[in-house]
């Protein structure tokens, strides 16, 4: 079935830092992926849709500045957190569907850990 | 997107059918029904999706009425794996922005 890899799955740095996350899907090509953020105990909020070859289009309140979407290939989408603040520090999944499948189901990645210290 | 609510918590014991019910009164005629699973510190997880009536596959069954306005998912026989949170969520087949609610965490115990 429909894969979607993420990378790293944890990460724990100083703040001040800039971190990228990866998501792949595995065997099947995505013009569009989805990036989320939880919190402990609550439900995934949509940060940003992220679209191959185009801008990125972020949900309201999230900062286009902080949360940078590259989508260079149609496999791979990067989250890169700009200056991280450990207030950045959060759960970051991303998701993605088969663009040849229009009745398939989004599928997730495992998700990064990010701690900032 | 269609507004889904769903209860907050559930607790069953290992053996027992759990039945979880979401409603999504604005439901749209050309929204579909997907479940997915979560454990913590993983993403979602897809379970099961449908239109009307009831489909079935390996791991669970969704019930659907014929108004559409709610849908059950059935979870036969749980085990302390199924431990986890369970999201309903409404929209088109070529819908692709996901809207999650609160969803519903299931704590099975022995």
């Amino acid at each position: 079935g429909a894969v979607v890899s993420q990378h790293p799955s944890r990460v724990i740095c100083k703040s001040g830092t800039s971190v990228k996350i990866e998501c792949r899907s595995l065997d099947f090509q995505a013009t569009t992926m989805f990036w989320y953020r939880q919190f402990p105990k609550k439900s995934l909020m949509l940060m940003a849709t992220s679209n191959e070859g185009s801008k990125a289009t972020y949900e309201q309140g999230v900062e286009k500045d902080k949360f940078l979407i590259n989508h260079a290939s149609l496999t791979l989408s990067t989250l890169t957190v700009t200056s991280a603040h450990p207030e950045d520090s959060s759960f970051y999944i991303c998701s993605a569907r088969d663009n040849r499948q229009g009745s398939q189901p989004q599928h997730f990645g495992d998700g990064t850990r990010l701690s900032i210290l | 997107l269609a507004k889904t609510t769903q209860p907050i918590s559930m607790d069953s014991y290992e053996g027992q059918e759990v039945n979880i019910t979401c409603s999504h009164n604005n439901i749209a005629t050309n929204d579909y029904i997907t479940w997915y699973q979560q454990f913590p510190s993983q993403g979602p997880r897809f379970i099961i999706q449908g239109y009307k009536t009831k489909v079935t596959n390996e791991v669970a069954s969704l019930f659907i009425p014929a108004d559409r306005k709610s849908s059950t998912l059935s979870l036969p026989r749980v085990s302390l794996s199924d431990t986890a949170v369970y999201y309903c969520l409404v929209g088109d087949l070529s819908f692709q922005k996901l809207v999650f609610g609160t969803g519903t965490r299931l704590l099975v115990s022995p």
